[in-house]
């Protein structure tokens, strides 16, 4: 079975700084995607960057990038320039890049980013 | 474009109580999830629709557990009777299909806390 494991619970950064949050996976497949989503006080899950297993190069978002490594199962989200707005909750979720019955989202439990001002 | 719309946001109930969340999905968003949220936990999927037919329900607990997706639009989960473990917050996502490039978007979710 996936899972998905965050093993920071909780982490802190400066404002302006940068900041790295963990995520390893266990999977048998070889397609598939991850997502790293942020999760605010208001609840309502964001969609904050995705990576295509098949792809080498490392998605980009703006002050969001990742560390994809296949062979260790490792996706890590650095965020640069942390700004008071990326306080949230982030989650890591790994999904088979088929679909049907096994098209689902599988999460990690989360790290909790606090930014100081 | 409105977002996917949940309701209530905040549920309080009684043990043994019957409990219902709505969710109305992006428009036109084919694909529709309801998943479990416990305090401190990422996401679970219970069920997910397309359209109107459910055709992964594998996590949800049938026993008192029941969603309804009647026209393939917007959808209700419904708990009866509540029990204390079931304090969560519920959520509810679309997507326009559950292909390969498809985004789900979530809703605000329904906090619920059985007393």
């Amino acid at each position: 079975a996936q899972t998905v494991t965050q093993s920071q619970p909780e982490m802190s950064v400066q404002e302006a700084e940068t900041v790295t949050l963990s995520c390893t996976y266990d999977t048998s497949e070889s397609d598939y995607y991850l997502f790293w989503y942020k999760q605010p006080p208001s609840r309502q899950m964001i969609l904050v960057i995705r990576q295509e297993a098949y792809k080498q190069q490392n998605a980009t978002e703006n002050r969001f990038s990742v560390n994809f490594q296949k062979a260790a199962k490792s996706f890590s989200l650095k965020i640069s320039d942390s700004q008071l707005g990326d306080a949230a909750m982030y989650f890591c979720a790994y999904r088979i890049s088929y679909g049907g019955a096994t098209n689902k989202l599988i999460f990690g439990t989360g790290t909790l980013l606090a930014v100081q001002p | 474009e409105a977002g996917v719309v949940q309701s209530p946001r905040y549920k309080i109930i009684e043990k043994k109580q019957p409990v219902a969340f709505w969710c109305n999905p992006i428009s036109g968003h084919n694909t529709l999830y309801w998943y479990l949220q416990n305090l401190g936990q990422g996401p679970e999927l219970l069920i997910r629709y397309e359209n109107e037919e459910a055709v992964d329900d594998s996590q949800l607990p049938k026993d008192r557990f029941s969603a309804e997706r009647l026209k393939g639009v917007d959808s209700t989960l419904k708990i009866q009777p509540a029990e204390l473990g079931d304090s969560a917050v519920y959520l509810c996502a679309s997507s326009l299909g559950s292909g390969n490039h498809n985004e789900q978007f979530f809703g605000p979710g329904t906090r619920l806390t059985v007393l």
